[in-house]
């Protein structure tokens, strides 16, 4: 089973700056990777999948990069909606489809 | 417009069973592998289970194996699972997912229903 590790655990950040998340796969999963954002009281929304590819109606200052066993989710000018905890998702490898722990990013 | 909607959920006893739906619309949903996601209260994102397009191949977490089942009806738009031998660790919101791979892989989920509450207690 391929482990996903998100850190930070937590994240606090001003608005108009940036914020990095990590994701770290414990094997290679290639460019097979999604990122999330879940809201509280929401079900989840998907930003990024294969790695970088912005879902349908995400705006720009979302981007994702990486390969391989390390991803990163960048959010760019900071918003305070974009206050929400966000997860990785593998698809190399499955099953299972697993996801990360989750980053909760506020925005200070 | 991708809806996918939940219900069944609801209060049972620890060794109940339970049948949660998802009614789907928007989409031809014969074309897309489902999966299940379920989420304990406070904690993170789980899979559950995926079905292939035409239900042919069904797949389940180590938790649920055994005890829960994955099917579809095509003809109506509709997702199911069945939960046996349900425990406490069951409780969770369940979500319906649309995957958004190919054909030989559910892959990413890139459309979620909004949830079914699943509470296993005595």
């Amino acid at each position: 089973e391929i482990i996903l590790t998100q850190s930070p655990a937590t994240l606090s950040v001003s608005p108009g700056e940036r914020a990095t998340l990590s994701c770290r796969a414990s094997r290679n999963v290639s460019n097979n990777l999604a990122w999330y954002q879940q809201k509280p009281g929401r079900p989840p929304r998907l930003l990024i999948s294969a790695a970088s590819t912005r879902a349908t109606g995400i705006p720009a200052r979302f981007s994702g990069s990486g390969s391989e066993t390390e991803f990163t989710l960048t959010i760019s000018g900071l918003q305070s909606d974009d206050s929400a905890v966000y997860y990785c998702q593998q698809y190399n490898y499955w099953p299972p489809n697993t996801f990360g722990q989750g980053t909760a990013l506020e925005i200070k | 417009e991708v809806q996918l909607v939940e219900s069944g959920g609801g209060l049972v006893q620890p060794g109940g069973s339970l049948r949660v739906s998802c009614a789907v619309s928007g989409f031809s949903f014969s074309n897309y592998w489902m999966s299940w996601v379920r989420q304990a209260p406070g904690k993170g994102l789980e899979w559950v289970a995926n079905i292939k397009e035409d239900g042919s191949e069904n797949y389940y977490a180590d938790s649920v194996r055994g005890r829960f089942t994955i099917s579809r009806d095509n003809a109506k738009n509709s997702l199911f699972l069945q939960m046996n031998s349900l425990r406490v660790e069951d409780t969770a919101l369940y979500y319906c997912a649309r995957g958004g791979g190919s054909s030989w892989s559910p892959g990413h989920f890139d459309y979620w229903g909004q949830g079914t509450l699943v509470t296993v207690s005595s």
